[in-house]
């Protein structure tokens, strides 16, 4: 069936570093979703992501979908601590489920 | 707030018995997805309802059943539980009216511990 994996699983940086973290689909996805839980709480939606080759950005974030539509990734400029929390990809194929990743969970120290 | 409710919050139970979750989704929102998330193993799709019907399925366990009523809320029930069945245990809904999959609003989720 399909999966979705994400790397890293955990990563650590110092406030005002940069952080990426990426998503692989063993197979074409219609869309991409981005989502971002903080600790003790429930995923929130960001972006979705539907053209092949498309970046989008939202503040400090930048979220792009792969050319072959298998691959995403996501990457924040300049961290603050407001950005902790785990970063989940989410995809589909043809609107089938949202079958989600293993998510990064990113930690910032001040 | 996502305007998906989950009740019970917190769930805490013997082994071997059965427990209902539910789940009412957003106003509007026809589908419904279920998860679950155990200590480092992400979010595992479990089933997903659409109008009242089965529209997915995940690693589902045969203990595992849902259901979509009518009024579109949806319950999770779990039997025969197993120490290993301890999880977060998370809705969520979107519109998904069209061939692409939209944006899934969650609820708090539901702590199953079972001791």
């Amino acid at each position: 069936g399909q999966q979705v994996m994400q790397i890293p699983q955990y990563q650590h940086v110092q406030e005002g570093e940069d952080f990426t973290t990426y998503c692989n689909s063993s197979t074409t996805l219609s869309n991409i979703q981005w989502y971002k839980q903080r600790p003790g709480g429930h995923p929130v939606f960001l972006i979705q992501l539907v053209k092949s080759g498309e970046v989008k950005k939202q503040k400090r974030l930048t979220f792009q979908f792969g050319e072959a539509k298998k691959n995403s990734s996501l990457h924040i400029t300049a961290t603050q601590t407001t950005d902790v929390g785990t970063y989940f990809c989410a995809g589909d194929q043809a609107g089938t489920a949202l079958i989600f990743g293993k998510g990064t969970t990113l930690s910032v120290s001040s | 707030d996502s305007g998906v409710t989950q009740t019970p919050k917190h769930l805490i139970t013997a082994t071997g018995q059965r427990v209902t979750l539910r789940c009412s989704p957003r106003s509007g929102d026809l589908s419904v997805y279920w998860y679950q998330q155990s200590l480092d193993q992400g979010l595992q799709f479990l089933i997903q309802y659409y109008n009242g019907e089965e529209r997915a399925k995940g690693n589902i366990l045969e203990r595992f059943s849902a259901q979509q009523f009518p009024d579109l809320h949806s319950e999770l029930n779990l039997s025969s539980l197993e120490l290993g069945d301890s999880a977060l245990y998370f809705c969520a809904s979107s519109v998904s009216s069209g061939p692409l999959s939209t944006e899934a609003f969650f609820g708090q989720g539901t702590r199953l511990t079972v001791v």
